[in-house]
Formats: structure tokens, sequence, C-alpha cells
């Protein structure tokens, strides 16, 4: 079946823009996170949805940074007033809710700022 | 203290070696145990489920030790294609079905 979509793949944009970037999770995952990976380095976790409970935004690193998930499924991930430091790639994550749900990753979108 | 930690390595060994390296949690409830696999540039990837009883897949083995809140992966006979990062990944436990990842452990096989 279909695996987690994201889209674009790859974005550059101008320091100072908006972005937004999408997901689109596996059918019927009501768990959804969305994580960042500079290159080198660890996956950062930045915000998870869990069905209708209120998101965990802990990770988000500043104000500029928001998410949302509309109808339980597909996802957003805005940046707003973008910086160089904002590059990297963004990747989503879904999975069933329960024990022994493993994650399923999306492709990624690497975002460039210049 | 981090919910999950790793040794980050890395870990050089031969083709034909067995390499082993542990994950350790924090968190007593936890309940659902994994290790993924990242390649360079690519997303993570399910590599095993960890089972209470352990489990084994081909050349790779994981176990857990809930007294010592630590779960491992071996790997035997190592292939060049191994070569990657390994993450472990925990969830918080007590109804709470978070998951978290650690920093990963770099495993480089070498011809």
């Amino acid at each position: 079946g279909a695996g987690v979509s994201q889209s674009p793949s790859n974005k550059v944009t101008e320091k100072g823009k908006d972005v937004e970037l999408r997901c689109d999770p596996i059918s019927g995952h009501t768990a959804l996170y969305w994580y960042r990976q500079s290159l080198g380095q660890g996956l950062e976790f930045l915000i998870y949805f869990q069905g209708n409970s209120a998101p965990d935004k802990s990770g988000l690193p500043s104000d500029r940074f928001s998410a949302e998930r509309t109808g339980g499924s597909v996802s957003t991930l805005t940046i707003q007033r973008t910086q160089q430091e904002d590059s990297a790639v963004y990747l989503c994550a879904s999975s069933l809710v329960g024990s022994n749900s493993p994650l399923h990753f999306g492709n990624g979108t690497r975002l460039t700022v210049t | 203290r981090k919910e999950v930690e790793q040794d980050p390595g890395p870990f050089n060994v031969p083709e034909g070696a067995t390499v082993a390296f542990n994950c350790t949690y924090s968190n007593s409830a936890s309940q659902s145990f994994f290790w993924y696999r990242q390649d360079c540039r690519k997303e993570p990837k399910l590599l095993m489920s960890v089972y209470s009883s352990g489990n084994e897949d081909g050349r790779f083995t994981a176990q857990l030790n809930r007294a010592s809140q630590y779960i491992s992966l071996l790997i035997r006979d190592s292939k060049l294609s191994d070569s990657a990062t390994y993450l472990c990944v925990v969830n918080r436990g007590g109804g709470d079905y978070k998951l978290s990842f650690g920093a990963g452990t770099t495993v480089t096989v070498r011809a």
C-alpha cells in the first residue's frame, strides 16, 4: 500500500520567506511526527500529533515554526521568515498507536535557505 | 538524563566480524522497542522490533534487558552493506505511546 508521502521533495527558498511542507501519512495512522535532520546530525524531534489530543510541540525550535494536522490526516509544517540555519531535511513519520507499532517515514523534504 | 542514549561509535569492523552495541532508556514503564537503520542521506527504516524474549532476524539479534533498562543489537558475519547508523527507538510507556529516538550508533564495515 501507499507509504508516507511528503512534498515537495526539495525546496529552495530565500531567507525571510515562508515555506510550507506537507505530509500525507499512511491511511489509518493516528500518530504523526515531524523531525528535522541537518547534515551529519541526528534526528531532531519537532512535533507529535496523536489523534484528537493536543499536539506535543515541545521540539519546535522557535515561534517561527508551526504545524497543523487537519482532519486527523494530512499535516502541514510551516516555517515563517526562514533563516539559513533552518536548512535541513524535514522528515515526517506516522504510525498506528499501541505497543509494537513502528514508525514509517516519508522520504523527507530537503529545505535549503539561501 | 536523556530518554534514550546510545554509544555514538563509530564501530569499525572487518567483514565477517560480529559487532554489538547497546541502547539505554530512562523510563522503566517503556513497552515498545525498535531498532532502525539509517543510511547516509536516507530516511530511517525499521530494522526490527525488540521483543521481551529477544528475537533474531537472519544475522541480526535483538535483546531486551528490562532490569538494567537497555536493549542491544548484535550483527553477525558483518557485510559491507551493514555500514549505517543504527537508531534505537523506545516509547514512553504508561499509556504514552510517543516514540523517542536515540542519536544513533555508527557502524562501518571494511573489506
